[in-house]
């Protein structure tokens, strides 16, 4: 099983470009989440897919942040236009069903943004 | 906001000795799950025990959870170089299809 796999791994990008994060699941899961890592803040989610129809988007923090999952295999996080304190650590994670079942949520890398 | 919180938020100990680590709660849970997240990588399962549990082994691994007091500690025995790393509890709720994580401890083992 390849597990959950994000890119890019580290992106290093100037103040305003957008940015694009990618993540595929692991084949087979339902639950898709994209969480954001930083020191201050800990793990934050930000959305929660299930059979691709986001269902928790509430942690997104502005509108300069969107998701996508426009198949079982494949989700975006993007960023437009991005601002050096979205610098952080982006995690895409995936589960067989939703987390309140006690399912197990499988991360991947993550990606590695500095904003600059 | 964050439902759970780690406790001590570092530790460092030596090899052969015992880690605990601590987790609190606010709300009532379904299920409590511990994760492990070595430096620069993604986070690992560990264990996972349900709100009608009150311990759970897994090899050196030892969960405790106390639902009275919305705790729960993480005991690891016989700590070794390679168990540095950092640990974070995260629990499920009712109606909440996704998990919510502490800031984490970190657990360094020198040996």
């Amino acid at each position: 099983d390849a597990g959950v796999i994000q890119s890019p791994r580290h992106e290093v990008t100037e103040m305003g470009q957008e940015v694009t994060l990618r993540c595929k699941p692991i084949s087979g899961h339902n639950s898709l989440f994209w969480y954001r890592q930083t020191m201050m803040r800990g793990l934050e989610l930000l959305i929660y897919f299930n059979n691709n129809v986001p269902i928790d988007d509430s942690g997104m923090p502005e509108d300069r942040f969107s998701a996508k999952m426009p198949n079982a295999s494949f989700s975006t996080l993007k960023i437009q236009p991005s601002e050096p304190r979205d610098s952080a650590v982006y995690f895409c994670a995936s589960s067989l069903a939703g987390a309140n079942s006690g399912n197990t949520i499988y991360f991947g890398e993550g990606s590695w943004l500095t904003v600059v | 906001s964050q439902q759970g919180e780690e406790d001590p938020q570092a530790l460092s100990i030596q090899e052969g000795e015992n880690a605990t680590m601590n987790c609190s709660y606010k709300t009532s849970i379904n299920n409590l799950q511990w994760y492990r997240q070595n430096s620069g990588r993604g986070l690992v399962h560990l264990i996972l025990i349900r709100s009608n549990e009150r311990e759970k082994h897994s090899g050196r691994l030892r969960v405790t959870l106390d639902t009275s007091k919305k705790s729960s500690s993480l005991l690891i025995t016989a700590s070794r170089a390679a168990d540095t790393a950092s640990y974070f509890c995260a629990t499920d709720s009712q109606g909440y299809s996704t998990l919510t994580f502490g800031k984490g401890t970190m657990l360094l083992v020198s040996p």
